[in-house]
């Protein structure tokens, strides 16, 4: 079946940063773009962007161009998003999800980012 | 960008009710194509949230049919026809059809 499983929680401080990961199974990884959305504690979501897994070009809402990379281990049908130079507001649960044609079919069980002095 | 309103915020339903959800966009979510990229997720409490509806009126695979959405242009509505204890939680629009994406706020749904 299909899946999409997220690495573990992370607890950072300001200033540092971090790579979390986004391990698809049940199908072909390269055939389905993946994107990125950010929830912050109690609010509601809100999309960070997206990658091509079949060429690797990534594309980034505003709010999310640089100190946010998104990119890809094709050959273990991961997508990966770093984070540099942590900020408190950071502090959010990342899913990636995936998306055929019309919608985010599938998505990530989600990680926990704690940036926290 | 385009933003999408959901109301009412809060929704306070018995078992059996059935209870309907509005998403407003500020633009027309007609693509060029013909396609109208209007979805609706729910994500209960602690999960990730999950796929209902996807193109206004599609129910995604393994959604009861008490489920149901309608709507054009910009205005849109997801209806839950009998509401029943496992249809808590906050209850999304999500628009594909304009980069950025965007989501609506989200309406709680609470069951008396």
């Amino acid at each position: 079946q299909i899946q999409l499983v997220q690495s573990g929680p992370e607890l950072k401080k300001p200033g540092e940063s971090v790579k979390i990961s986004c391990k698809a199974s049940g199908y072909t990884f390269t055939d389905y773009a993946m994107h990125w959305v950010k929830q912050a504690p109690g609010k509601g979501l809100k999309w960070m962007g997206w990658i091509n897994t079949y060429t690797g070009k990534p594309t980034y809402a505003d709010d999310f161009k640089g100190r946010f990379v998104f990119s890809l281990e094709a050959s273990a049908s991961t997508a990966n998003l770093q984070i540099s130079n942590l900020k408190n507001e950071d502090t959010a649960t990342y899913f990636c999800a995936r998306s055929s044609t019309v919608a985010f079919d599938y998505w990530g069980q989600g990680v926990m980012v704690t940036v926290s002095s | 960008d385009v933003v999408l309103t959901q109301t009412p915020p809060t929704l306070l339903a018995t078992i059996g009710q059935s209870v309907s959800i509005s998403c407003r966009s500020s633009q027309s979510l007609l693509h060029s194509n013909g396609n109208t990229y209007l979805n609706w997720l729910l994500q209960r409490t602690g999960q990730s949230p999950q796929p209902l509806i996807y193109l206004v009126s599609k129910l995604e695979s393994g959604v009861p049919n008490r489920f149901s959405g309608s709507g054009s242009g910009t205005d849109f509505t997801l209806k839950i026809s009998g509401v029943e204890a496992e249809d808590l939680g906050v209850y999304y629009c999500m628009q594909f059809t304009h980069y950025p994406l965007t989501f609506g706020s989200g309406t709680k749904l609470e069951i008396k």
